[in-house]
């Protein structure tokens, strides 16, 4: 399975917009880049995917490098709900098998 | 269902027992999963099905865990001889496309402690 590097945390302000990195320097070209956020005591939760383009949302936005070697997730408006771990997964196009890592915690102060 | 619904909730145990974990998808999603998730860290793949056919069991542990889903819908999760360090919140996960862009939807997880 392709592997993800992601910081261990990040801290962000309310109302503010986050950024959070993905780095995938060994995916494929069939690996689509999929995005999962697990709130406190929750089951993670799908957030964004895609393959080459940039994607929109009603939740995030998702920007791919052009050589697709990393990504970044962008909330644009942080809030106090959107504290949570976020996981980045690489998923081929011909696997149905979803491999989560350690994620990003991402900590919002009011 | 509306959701991924799993029972129990929550299962103490003691050591040597037997326990049966039980997912029942959103109707009519193809894809079943099943993770594992310990304290502070990421979901650890177990297992899934496409239909009743499991596509995929390189993720359990050892030759006590085992899954099933006789007829494409309700899954069960069987950990023979349960030993403490199988302690951990164990999740469901369903899809409704047979291909790797349809979104999981998880459940709540079955919380299994060990004794």
């Amino acid at each position: 399975d392709a592997k993800t590097t992601q910081p261990n945390s990040m801290e962000s302000n309310e109302e503010e917009p986050v950024h959070l990195p993905c780095n995938h320097s060994t995916i494929s070209g069939t690996d689509y880049i999929h995005w999962y956020r697990q709130l406190p005591s929750q089951g993670p939760e799908y957030v964004i995917h895609g393959l080459t383009s940039n994607v929109n949302n009603r939740m995030a936005s998702l920007a791919i490098a052009e050589d697709r070697k990393s990504s970044t997730l962008i909330l644009h408006r942080a809030t106090l709900r959107d504290a949570a771990v976020y996981y980045c997964i690489l998923r081929p196009e011909y696997g149905n098998k979803l491999v989560f890592g350690a994620g990003t915690i991402l900590r919002v102060k009011s | 269902g509306a959701g991924v619904s799993q029972s129990p909730r929550y299962k103490v145990t003691k050591r040597g027992q037997d326990v049966a974990l039980r997912c029942d998808p959103i109707s009519g999603h193809v894809s079943l999963y099943w993770y594992r998730q310990a304290l502070g860290q990421g979901p650890e793949f177990l297992t899934y099905f496409n239909y009743e056919a499991q596509q995929d069991k390189s993720g359990l542990p050892n030759d006590r865990f085992s899954a099933e889903r006789p007829e494409g819908s309700i899954s069960t999760l069987t950990i023979q001889r349960t030993e403490q360090r199988d302690s951990a919140m164990y999740r469901c996960a369903s899809s409704n496309l047979y291909r790797t862009t349809g979104e999981l939807f998880f459940g709540e997880g079955s919380r299994l402690t060990v004794l």
